[in-house]
C-alpha cells in the first residue's frame, strides 16, 4: 500500500530564512509525487509535481522539490520565504499505473515569524 | 476557465440528519474524487468516478455514505443518518482522465453535526 509521512507537524522560520519541508513515501513502483498547499479555509492549490525526467521539480511561487529515488523523499524547498507562505503543505504520492486515487501525508503547518 | 465548485461552503445539521454535498468539477474533466479532512489528519480518500465506469467506492467509511455522477459531470455525496465524526471538511476534486493527471481542488464543504 502506498503511503506518505511528513515528519513535521509544525515548523516556524523566519522571513527571509530558506525553508526545506520533508516528505518520505512509500510505493511499489515508480511515483507520482505532488505538493499541494492550503491557506485558511482554502482548497488545496497545486505547487508543483513529479511524473517523470529532471528530478528537480520547479513549482509556483518560488518553490521547488528534489525527487530522491534512494531515499524515498520528495522535500519541498523555498530559499526565502515571505509571510504569505504561512499555510499548510500536503505532500502526496500517486501511482502511473492508472490507479488515480493520491494518497495524502498528514500536513506540515508552516509559520512565518517577522 | 472556472475551477472546481462546491455548495455548500458550509453547513451545520443535527445527528440523525441526512446532508448532500455538490460538486462541480472543471468542465471536460472526466475524472472526479471526494476527499475528507478531518482535524489534525490529512486527506482521506472517500470515492472516485471516472467517466461511465463504476465507481471506485473503497474509500467510504461506512454504508451511510454514498456518492453519484450525474451526465458525468455533478457529483452529489450524501451522508445519511450524520454522526458527530462525520464532522470534517469534505473536498472534491477533479482532473482530465483516469491517468494519474494533476487533481484540481474546491474549496470545500465544512460540515458540522451537533
Amino acid at each position: 500500500a502506498q503511503s506518505v509521512t511528513q515528519p513535521d507537524i509544525h515548523i516556524t522560520v523566519s522571513e527571509g530564512a530558506s525553508l526545506e519541508l520533508r516528505c518520505n513515501y512509500s510505493y511499489g513502483a515508480t511515483p507520482y509525487l505532488f505538493w499541494y498547499v492550503q491557506s485558511p479555509g482554502q482548497g488545496l492549490q497545486l505547487l508543483l509535481k513529479y511524473f517523470s525526467g529532471d528530478t528537480l521539480v520547479q513549482g509556483i511561487k518560488g518553490f521547488e522539490a528534489e525527487f530522491k529515488r534512494s531515499q524515498s523523499s520528495f522535500n519541498l524547498r523555498k530559499p526565502s520565504v515571505h509571510w504569505s507562505d504561512a499555510a499548510e503543505y500536503f505532500c502526496a504520492v500517486g501511482g502511473n499505473s492508472g490507479y488515480s486515487t493520491l494518497t495524502f501525508g498528514k500536513g506540515t503547518m508552516l509559520l512565518v515569524s517577522p | 476557465g472556472a475551477g472546481v465548485s462546491q455548495s455548500p461552503s458550509n453547513k451545520v445539521t443535527e445527528k440523525g440528519k441526512d446532508v448532500e454535498l455538490r460538486c462541480d468539477p472543471i468542465s471536460g474533466h472526466t475524472a472526479l474524487y471526494w476527499y475528507r479532512q478531518s482535524l489534525g489528519q490529512g486527506l482521506e480518500f472517500l470515492i472516485y468516478f471516472q467517466g461511465n465506469s463504476a465507481p471506485d467506492k473503497s474509500g467510504l467509511p461506512s454504508d451511510r455514505f454514498s456518492a453519484e455522477r450525474t451526465g458525468g459531470s455533478v457529483s452529489t455525496l450524501t451522508i445519511q443518518r450524520t454522526q458527530q465524526e462525520d464532522s470534517a471538511v469534505y473536498l472534491c476534486a477533479s482532473s482530465l482522465s483516469r491517468q494519474q493527471e494533476t487533481q484540481y481542488f474546491g474549496p470545500g464543504t465544512r460540515l458540522l453535526v451537533l
